[in-house]
């Protein structure tokens, strides 16, 4: 237990569903970020938020949806996807400005789009 | 330009047998933390040991150790007496202290497999 729980650890879903991801760090810690791992391939950051903030979005498509309601909770809202969307999609969170302070990640949610 | 590289695949090892994963990063901050990550089939990224730049001596947790030169920026991980439960994919990150959000950057990882 990292301290980082992320629902759903697997998820199925049609290209037309709407299905959100959801991230939850109870650590204290004041950044939190979406990574996506696709098979055989490294670690793609997504979004980074900073005390709720959005603070970068690498050229993520627009049918992923990042939600910060506050410091401790992260949603990533799903629609319309495709299937090379299928991918490990890992949460994990940070105290911002404590270089020597490593990152906690969640388990990460399997998501298969067909 | 790549800011971490492992520039090893696949790495398989003897069990109770050392193993050296690489680890080579590019940054002209000069305060940065470098870290290692342990990612089980199961998924969840563990982390495993960190390096700060402005440290004098080499870290060690248990049996991972990491040496770092900093002239040659690269940050190895060595795993001695290898066991079955190592096997995993392996990761290599840099926090600069001037980035967004202490955000971390990954390498591509590196495999590896103990043999029995």
């Amino acid at each position: 237990e990292t301290g980082v729980t992320q629902t759903p650890r697997h998820l199925v879903m049609g290209m037309t569903n709407k299905k959100s991801l959801k991230c939850e760090q109870h650590l204290g810690h004041n950044a939190m970020y979406w990574y996506k791992q696709s098979a055989k391939k490294p670690l793609e950051l997504m979004f980074v938020y900073n005390f709720k903030e959005q603070t970068e979005n690498n050229s993520v498509p627009s049918r992923f949806s990042p939600e910060c309601p506050n410091s401790s909770h992260l949603f990533l809202h799903l629609h319309t996807l495709q299937p090379e969307d299928s991918a490990l999609y890992l949460c994990a969170s940070s105290q911002a400005g404590a270089m020597n302070t490593e990152a906690f990640f969640g388990q990460g949610t399997r998501l298969t789009v067909v | 330009a790549q800011k971490i590289t492992q520039t090893q695949p696949g790495m398989f090892v003897q069990e109770k047998e050392a193993v050296t994963l690489d680890c080579t990063y590019d940054t002209s901050d000069p305060s940065y933390g470098l870290f290692w990550y342990k990612q089980p089939s199961s998924g969840e990224m563990i982390f495993l040991i960190y390096q700060g730049s402005y440290d004098q001596q080499n870290a060690t947790e248990g049996r991972y150790s990491l040496n770092f030169q900093k002239a040659r920026k690269s940050a190895n991980l060595v795993i001695s007496a290898s066991q079955l439960g190592d096997s995993a994919m392996y990761f290599c990150a840099m926090r600069e202290d001037n980035t967004n959000a202490g955000k971390s950057t990954f390498g591509d990882g590196t495999t590896l497999t103990v043999k029995p």
